[in-house]
């Protein structure tokens, strides 16, 4: 069965430091993971996706997330957090069909 | 410019009422998805398409409909038999249902029930 865990419902960082997102997923295989970003009353916006090639993948905006198969992880992070980095992240694992985290709200203080 | 198009992006629906929400796509894609989301969860998928005049239910179908006419369109009908509308709907597409493929979403239609 497959299943995706975001580790922290809420988030809050202050401009310039750095962002740490996390995500811990279950899968029978080797599935697709991707982090997608939501602004209020938007629609998603993919920001990467990792299907079995380099583990570190880089995304838009400065974002990348490390896929760690031993742990069973695909963190999402940004070395330094902008205002308008300030929304819902979702990490999603692609397996036959989407399966969604219930999503991060990421909040930037100035 | 391509993309998903949704249409309203607010939608009010009385009690007993069906109503419709569009989703048009110019990307060429095959596969097209309807997901809704409530506050605090992440997206539940209610109808999915793989190809024109098929669909799938998903998680939560009851209540809801679909038809898949054209390629570049999936309209959902939320029925009277829906108890709780009240959402944010959002509407998918992607080249084929296979695991890597990435999903591309439109902008959403937020439902309120009068």
């Amino acid at each position: 069965a497959q299943s995706v865990t975001q580790l922290d419902s809420h988030v809050s960082v202050s401009e310039g430091t750095p962002v740490l997102l996390r995500c811990n997923y279950s899968s029978s295989y080797s599935p697709s993971l991707f982090w997608y970003v939501q602004h209020p009353n938007k629609g998603l916006q993919l920001l990467l996706k990792y299907t079995s090639a380099a583990t570190l993948v880089k995304g838009i905006n400065g974002f990348e997330a490390e896929f760690k198969k031993s742990e069973t992880s695909f963190h999402l992070t940004k070395p330094s957090a902008h205002m308008s980095d300030a929304a819902e992240y979702f990490c999603v694992v692609g397996y036959n069909k989407f399966y969604f985290g219930s999503g991060t709200k990421l909040n930037v203080k100035p | 410019d391509g993309g998903i198009t949704q249409s309203p992006k607010y939608l009010f629906r009385k009690e007993g009422q069906n109503v419709t929400l569009s989703c048009e796509q110019n990307l060429n894609h095959d596969a097209m998805y309807w997901y809704r989301q409530d506050p605090g969860q992440g997206l539940r998928l209610i109808y999915y398409s793989q190809i024109v005049n098929d669909f799938q239910k998903g998680d939560i179908a009851e209540g809801y409909s679909v038809s898949r006419e054209k390629k570049e369109s999936f309209p959902l009908t939320v029925t009277s038999a829906q108890k709780n509308p009240t959402a944010f709907y959002l509407c998918a597409s992607s080249i084929g249902i296979r695991d890597q493929e990435t999903q591309y979403f439109g902008p959403g239609t937020r439902l309120l029930v009068l």
